[in-house]
C-alpha cells in the first residue's frame, strides 16, 4: 500500500491558521472514516491529535480540527502557537492494513 | 495510566534475527488491538503490522515489506506484545514503536527502541 500523499512543509506566524492535507486513495482514505493524524516533536513520540477524520483526543487542543471529502484529509491548526511547531502524520486504517503520510513539518514563524 | 515500555532492540547483521518485546500496563491488554509501527532514521512513520485481540480472532495483518519475515504475537498472561524479526535488511535499521490501536488510531505510543541491521 503506498504512503498517503501530505505536503513536505507548511508554515505560519503565531495567531494564524494552516491547512495540511492527506491525499489517498478509494480503498483507503475515501473508503474508511478511519483517519487520524499524529503530532511528533524532535526525539519523540508521536502523540494522536485528531482520530476517526474529526474526533478530539481528551486534552488536545479544539485549536485542533479534521475533516475529509472524497479521497483528501485535512489537518487546520487555528491560532498557530510556538508549541505546535513539529511534524505532523495522517494516517488511514483499513480492515486488513495501516498506511501513514510522508509527514509534514509545521514551521511557526 | 497507559504504558507501553519495548525493548529488544540493538545491532544485527543482515539476514540475522531479533525480537522486541513491549510491556503493557495501565488497560486491560487482551481486549486490546495492538500495532508496530516504526521509524528509519530523519524519515517518516511506517506501519508495520497489528494483531487483534482473541475475542476478534487473534490474527495479524502485515504490510508488505516485512510479510512474511516479521511475526507479531502477544502473551495476555503477561501483558506482552511480541515482534520476531528474521533474515533482517538494512532497509529494516529503525525506531520501532508499540502502540494501541482503537477505532482506526494508534492512540497510546511506547517510546521506541533502534533497531540497527549492518551490512
Amino acid at each position: 500500500q503506498s504512503a498517503l500523499t501530505q505536503p513536505a512543509s507548511v508554515s505560519g506566524s503565531p495567531g494564524q491558521s494552516i491547512t495540511i492535507s492527506c491525499t489517498g486513495t478509494s480503498s483507503d482514505v475515501g473508503a474508511y472514516n478511519y483517519v487520524s493524524w499524529y503530532q511528533q516533536h524532535p526525539g519523540k513520540a508521536p502523540k494522536l491529535m485528531i482520530y476517526e477524520v474529526s474526533n478530539r483526543p481528551s486534552g488536545v487542543p479544539d485549536r485542533f480540527s479534521g475533516s475529509k471529502s472524497g479521497n483528501t484529509a485535512s489537518l487546520t491548526i487555528s491560532g498557530l502557537q510556538a508549541e505546535d511547531e513539529a511534524d505532523y502524520y495522517c494516517s488511514s486504517y483499513t480492515t486488513s492494513s495501516g498506511v501513514f503520510g510522508g509527514g509534514t513539518k509545521l514551521t511557526v514563524l | 495510566e497507559v504504558q507501553l515500555v519495548e525493548s529488544g532492540g540493538g545491532l544485527v547483521k543482515s539476514g540475522g534475527s531479533l525480537r522486541l518485546s513491549c510491556a503493557a500496563s495501565g488497560f486491560t491488554f487482551s481486549n486490546a488491538w495492538m500495532n508496530w509501527v516504526r521509524q528509519a532514521p530523519g524519515k517518516g512513520l511506517e506501519w508495520v503490522g497489528r494483531i487483534r485481540s482473541k475475542t476478534d480472532g487473534g490474527t495479524a495483518d502485515y504490510a508488505a515489506p516485512v510479510k512474511g519475515r516479521f511475526t507479531i504475537s502477544r502473551d495476555d498472561s503477561k501483558n506482552t506484545l511480541c515482534l520476531q524479526m528474521n533474515s533482517l535488511k538494512t532497509e529494516d535499521t529503525a525506531v520501532y514503536y508499540c502502540t494501541t490501536e482503537w477505532v482506526g488510531a494508534a492512540d497510546y505510543w511506547g517510546q521506541g527502541t533502534l533497531v540497527t541491521v549492518s551490512s
